[in-house]
């Protein structure tokens, strides 16, 4: 079964808005997460994580806080920019690779 | 932070040519290294574990007779599509880890478009 699960986009909204992207996921005991973001064109990016359970990620106005009686990791962010379009995905660690969700494309309007 | 290289970034060959992208950590050294593969709007599709003085270790459905992988030294890594297609057309990623168990993070390379003809 899927080891991530991540709320399918896209995802539009305008200049300053909220955002929240959801992410759960599946694992025994309590591995890393993260969030990596990947803008047009490039590579994905770290864009913050978390190492154990209440943690709270952060990074560029984004947080992420590391829940494990949800077992979840949702992306949230005050208010976006149009710079902020881009794929998001949320992942886990696995004993040496990444356990990805299938992204959420995020386009913010003017 | 650590930086993972690749090259080429992106790479336009015919159909039935062979393709080399090598994939590199510059500031630390990885016995392990991953190759993904992410077609448009989708998310990434490990294909395979690449270790050092070893062989790799493929993915179910991927075949190892056409991504060819080898890890030369603690640094390197280099994958080659043998006799592309234009199915093979995709955007190819590296990553290498660094920690261990289940708090390593992945360095990501910026990835590697093939456009085969």
């Amino acid at each position: 079964g899927d080891s991530v699960t991540q709320m399918e986009g896209p995802v539009t909204l305008s200049e300053e808005a909220f955002l929240t992207i959801n992410c759960t996921y599946t694992a025994t005991g309590y591995p890393s997460l993260f969030w990596y973001v990947q803008y047009p064109g490039e590579g994905l990016q770290l864009l913050l994580k978390a190492t154990k359970a209440d943690d709270k990620g952060s990074n560029k106005g984004f947080e992420a806080t590391y829940r494990k009686e949800t077992t979840s990791f949702h992306l949230e962010k005050g208010s976006v920019q149009v710079s902020d379009s881009a794929v998001y995905f949320c992942a886990r660690a696995g004993a040496n690779n990444l356990f990805f969700g299938t992204g959420t494309r995020l386009t913010v309007i003017p | 932070g650590a930086v993972v290289s690749q090259h080429p970034s992106r790479v336009i060959c015919k159909s039935g040519t062979s393709v080399k992208i090598e994939c590199r950590s510059l500031d630390f050294q990885a016995t392990t290294m991953f190759w993904y593969r992410q077609f448009p709007k989708q998310s990434l599709m490990l294909m395979a574990t690449s270790n050092e003085g070893s062989k790799a270790t493929y993915e179910q459905g991927v075949e190892k007779d056409k991504f060819l992988i080898n890890h030369a030294s603690l640094t390197l890594s280099t994958l080659t599509v043998t006799s592309a297609h234009p199915e093979d057309s995709s955007f190819y990623i590296c990553s290498a880890p660094r920690g261990s168990g289940g708090h390593n993070e992945q360095f990501f390379g910026p990835g590697t478009r093939l456009t085969v003809l």
